[in-house]
């Protein structure tokens, strides 16, 4: 059981607005920053949202992050295929002095 | 660009050892915290270690706790991850990642590399 949870599944088709949520408690995202990550199997992960909101050059500003207590969300707006992947979210936890990620969250676009 | 290169994976029989390294280019190595992170077979990303930007910190899961030691050459721009008590549920793709500061436990992971791949088998 991991310390911060995320839905298995979500879908969405093209051009919709889809939001993926993260559950942690004040140990974690309630007290620190939170970070999603993109990631296609046998592929190396993609930094999407850093510190909670903030998005890295280069990722396109249909992806965004928000936080509100011990919960946060990305948001991916006008849906693509190209988006069809895994969704992973990851915070420092202060109790177990450990970064701790979602069990993660697959996407699909129909 | 940043780049992070894994190796060392292998097969190899539960309980012997078995050491990882990353070698980093792009970016000033030696100012940023580094992490470890894997992916068994069909499972989620769990992360495994981090180590400060100067070896002064360091921070395990509670899964490889004592078994496992993250360290770093500054000098030659290389993370390691020595594996000793190697478990048949240590079987996983391993990546290595920057991360975005200097600190273990903030500013989180940035880039990733590619990963390299250990199986613990009889």
């Amino acid at each position: 059981q991991s310390a911060v949870t995320q839905p298995p599944s979500a879908s969405g088709t093209p051009g919709q607005r889809v939001t993926i949520s993260c559950s942690g408690s004040s140990s974690n995202i309630g007290n620190n920053y939170v970070y999603w990550y993109q990631h296609l199997p046998g592929t190396a992960p993609k930094l999407l949202v850093y510190r909670s909101n903030q998005r890295p050059s280069g990722v396109p500003d249909r992806f965004s992050g928000s936080k509100s207590g011990t919960s946060a969300s990305l948001a991916i707006s006008g849906l693509r295929s190209e988006d069809e992947a895994d969704y992973y979210c990851a915070a420092w936890d202060d109790r177990l002095s450990a970064w701790v990620f979602g069990g993660g969250t697959k996407l699909t676009v129909l | 660009q940043v780049q992070l290169m894994e190796s060392g994976g292998a097969v190899v029989q539960p309980g012997r050892s078995l050491r990882l390294s990353c070698a980093a280019s792009g970016f000033r190595f030696s100012s940023f915290a580094m992490h470890w992170v894997r992916q068994a077979p069909g499972k989620g990303l769990e992360w495994v270690a981090v180590l400060r930007y100067d070896g002064s910190d360091k921070y395990y899961a509670d899964s490889v706790k004592g078994r496992f030691t993250v360290s770093r050459d500054n000098s030659k721009n290389v993370l390691f991850l020595q594996m000793n008590s190697l478990r048949i549920e240590d079987t996983a793709l391993y990546h290595c990642s920057k991360g975005r500061g200097y600190s273990s436990s903030s500013d989180g992971l940035d880039v990733w590399g590619q990963g390299t791949m250990v199986t613990v088998s009889s």
